[in-house]
């Protein structure tokens, strides 16, 4: 089946740490992979997707790279702020379908 | 600008009511989901709808039915509220195509006493 596996949270750092959430995969398939952010008290947002392997897509300072051979999908960002902090999620879908399958989510706090 | 309104963000029912959450979208999107959402297990998909009338099932639809008379509009319907429906409910459209991004509303929390 299809599923997605992300880094058990709660994350905390301090501002301008450097920051790695993981995601791993597994799909039938070419899937498109994405990562979604919901701040306090609002709806999910895209942050970043890849629809191929080797992609790298990136908003706001953020970075994640869609490697096939280890069926990854990690989330960094360089220099973390205080407005940083909300959840995320990585997710995906197959190629033919339009549903997406999303990880647990990880919980970051970023403190000044 | 995209937009994905919910009807309700917070919501209190008893158990046994029926109950309605809206999603509206103006972005003329094909597809249109409810997802509910709980710490611990992410999103999960209850139904989506990829046209006016049309439905399918998503991971966890028992308990819950749904409907779409008009492109911009999906209804959310739990029959006879049970108090293991409490959970933040989210909608989001999309247009159709593999890859293509989904656009959420900001999500409606709903307690069942």
């Amino acid at each position: 089946g299809n599923s997605v596996t992300q880094m058990e949270g709660p994350v905390t750092l301090s501002e301008e740490a450097f920051l790695t959430i993981n995601c791993t995969y597994t799909a039938t398939g070419y899937p498109s992979l994405f990562w979604y952010v919901q701040y306090p008290g609002e709806g999910l947002q895209l942050l970043l997707k890849a629809t191929k392997a080797d992609d790298k897509g990136s908003n706001k300072g953020f970075e994640a790279t869609y490697r096939k051979e280890t069926t990854s999908f990690h989330l960094e960002k360089g220099s973390v702020q205080v407005s940083d902090s909300a959840v995320y999620f990585c997710a995906l879908t197959i190629q033919g379908a339009q549903k997406l399958v999303f990880g647990q989510g990880t919980r970051l706090t970023i403190n000044p | 600008d995209v937009k994905v309104t919910q009807s309700s963000r917070y919501l209190v029912k008893r158990t046994g009511e029926k109950v309605f959450l809206e999603c509206v979208q103006d972005m003329d999107h094909e597809n249109m989901f409810w997802y509910r959402q709980d710490p611990g297990l992410g999103l999960r998909l209850i139904y989506f709808s990829y046209d006016v009338k049309m439905k399918e099932k998503g991971d966890i639809p028992e308990g819950y039915s749904v409907s779409r008379e008009k492109k911009e509009r999906f209804s959310l319907i739990l029959e006879s509220a049970s108090t293991n429906q409490t959970s933040m409910y989210l909608c989001a459209s999309s247009f159709s195509g593999a890859g293509e991004t989904q656009y959420f509303g900001p999500g409606t929390r709903l307690l069942v006493l």
